[in-house]
C-alpha cells in the first residue's frame, strides 16, 4: 500500500525559504521508473504543478517559479523535499506530493493529504 | 505553456444522469513516444485529488467503471455514466506531454 505524507512549517514570513518534506511508503525512489512530484493549490483555486524528481535524480521544474525551486530526495529514508526561496503571500497554498510510476500510467496515482502553508508577516 | 480549457465550469446533475466534461488543449497531446499524457482527477470537498483516468482512457485502480475517458489530439472527454452522490466535487484534466505539466481550471459537479 502506497502512502505519502507532506510536512512543512505551517506559517512563515515573506522572503523566507519554505522547506517541505514528503515522507512515503510502499515504493522506493531507488526503483527504476519511480518518482515524486509536488503540486500546490491556493485555497479555493486550481492545481499548479511545481516539480518532479525521478529515481535517477532527473529533476524538472515549473519555469513560472523561475529559479526559486529545488527538489531533492533521500532514498534511504523514503523522503522527497521541496524548497521554495523568497516566498511571498502568493505562495500561500496547500502543498501536495504525489507518486510517479511508469508502470501504472506514470503521473500521480497516489497523493498525500496535503500540508497548508501560510505566508504572512 | 499548454492551456487546457475545461467546459463546463459548473455542472449540475441528478443521481443516475449521465454527464460529460470536455477538456480541449492548445496543442496536440500526442507524444513522440506514441503515448498521450492526458489525465483526469477528481477532488472531493476537503480531500486530495484522486486520479480517475490515465493516458486518455485507462481507468485508475479502484475507480468505478461508470467513469470513462476518450479523445485524441487536442479534444478529450470524461464521461460519467450514471452519476452517484459520491461523484460530487471538482474534476481536473492534466497534461504531461509538454513541459511544464498543466491542469485545466476545473469543472465543479453539483448534485441536484
Amino acid at each position: 500500500q502506497v502512502t505519502l505524507k507532506e510536512s512543512g512549517p505551517g506559517i512563515l514570513q515573506p522572503s523566507q525559504t519554505l522547506s517541505l518534506t514528503c515522507t512515503f511508503s510502499g515504493f522506493s525512489l531507488s526503483t527504476y521508473g519511480m518518482g515524486v512530484g509536488w503540486i500546490r493549490q491556493p485555497s479555493g483555486k486550481g492545481l499548479e504543478w511545481l516539480a518532479n524528481i525521478w529515481w535517477d535524480d532527473d529533476k524538472y521544474y515549473n519555469p513560472s517559479l523561475k529559479n526559486r525551486l529545488t527538489i531533492s530526495k533521500d532514498t534511504s529514508n523514503n523522503q522527497a523535499f521541496l524548497k521554495i526561496t523568497n516566498v511571498d503571500t502568493a505562495d500561500t497554498a496547500t502543498y501536495y506530493c504525489a507518486r510517479i510510476g511508469i508502470y501504472d500510467g506514470t503521473y500521480y496515482p497516489c497523493w498525500g493529504q496535503g500540508t497548508l502553508v501560510t505566508v504572512s508577516s | 505553456d499548454v492551456v487546457l480549457t475545461q467546459t463546463p465550469s459548473i455542472l449540475s446533475a441528478t443521481i443516475g444522469q449521465s454527464v460529460s466534461i470536455s477538456c480541449r488543449s492548445s496543442q496536440s497531446l500526442l507524444d513522440s513516444d506514441g503515448n498521450t499524457y492526458l489525465y483526469w482527477f477528481l477532488q472531493r470537498p476537503g480531500q486530495s485529488p484522486q486520479r480517475l483516468i490515465y493516458l486518455v482512457s485507462n481507468l485508475g485502480s479502484g475507480v468505478p467503471n461508470r467513469f470513462s475517458g476518450s479523445g485524441s489530439g487536442t479534444d478529450f472527454t470524461l464521461k460519467i455514466s450514471g452519476v452517484e452522490a459520491e461523484d460530487l466535487g471538482v474534476y481536473y484534466c492534466m497534461q504531461a506531454t509538454h513541459a511544464p505539466l498543466t491542469f485545466g481550471s476545473g469543472t465543479k459537479l453539483e448534485i441536484k
